[in-house]
């Protein structure tokens, strides 16, 4: 299986502070990688697919980097909606493995 | 508009079957490039993703869970049933099933709401 190490795990900022999530795989991957947003008690939803192409609801504040083993999602400037968990996803090996997630707080 | 939902027995004992179905509309599994996965996730835990099945009735495991799931679609219902024999509690968690489009690589562009699965005696 391919692994996903994603850093930090917990995060404290505060609104309109830029913050960046790393995603490491543990073997290349190419750009085939996938973020998630996911709210308390809700579902996950997809935001960013291909590493850097972002669905269609994503504000622009959000941008993917990266491909091979390194990838980073950054938002430019926090608004409160965007405090949650975010997780990465790897799309090109069977199984399609996530990270452990990095949960993002208000400090 | 393309949906999903989860529906299931919520509470299962100890070594019994879970047998998990996703109903959906706004999309066919007879599409090309089509498919549904189920991911589940233990209360205050990552996502783990556990099975998938695409529209030419290609499917995947978990290798660690393998020999547990049978995943089978019924594309005249629009439903993916996911079969998980001999549940132990840290089988417990919210059980999602989701839509991808295989070729494109995009992810799980669609999510049902989950279920929450107890397992206890």
């Amino acid at each position: 299986d391919i692994q996903l190490t994603q850093s930090p795990s917990f995060l404290s900022a505060s609104v309109g502070d830029r913050v960046t999530i790393s995603c490491r795989a543990s073997q290349g991957i190419s750009n085939y990688l996938a973020w998630y947003q996911q709210r308390p008690g809700r579902a996950p939803k997809l935001l960013i697919y291909a590493a850097s192409t972002l669905q269609s609801w994503v504000p622009s504040r959000f941008s993917g980097t990266g491909s091979g083993t390194e990838f980073t999602l950054t938002i430019s400037s926090l608004q409160p909606e965007d405090f949650a968990t975010y997780y990465c996803q790897q799309l090109n090996n069977y199984p399609r493995t996530f990270g452990q997630g990095t949960t993002l707080d208000i400090k | 508009q393309i949906t999903l939902k989860e529906s299931g027995p919520t509470l299962v004992k100890p070594t019994q079957t879970l047998t998990l179905t996703c109903a959906f509309s706004g999309f066919s599994l007879d599409s090309s490039g089509v498919g549904v996965g189920w991911i589940r996730q233990p209360p205050g835990k990552p996502l783990e993703w556990l099975s998938f099945i695409g529209w030419d009735d290609d499917k995947r495991y978990s290798p660690s869970l393998k020999s547990r799931l049978t995943i089978t679609k019924d594309t005249s219902k629009n439903q993916v049933v996911l079969i998980m024999t001999n549940m132990d509690p840290v089988d417990t968690g919210t059980y999602y099933c989701a839509r991808t489009v295989v070729p494109a690589k995009v992810g799980f562009d669609y999510w049902g709401q989950g279920i929450l699965v107890t397992v206890s005696s």
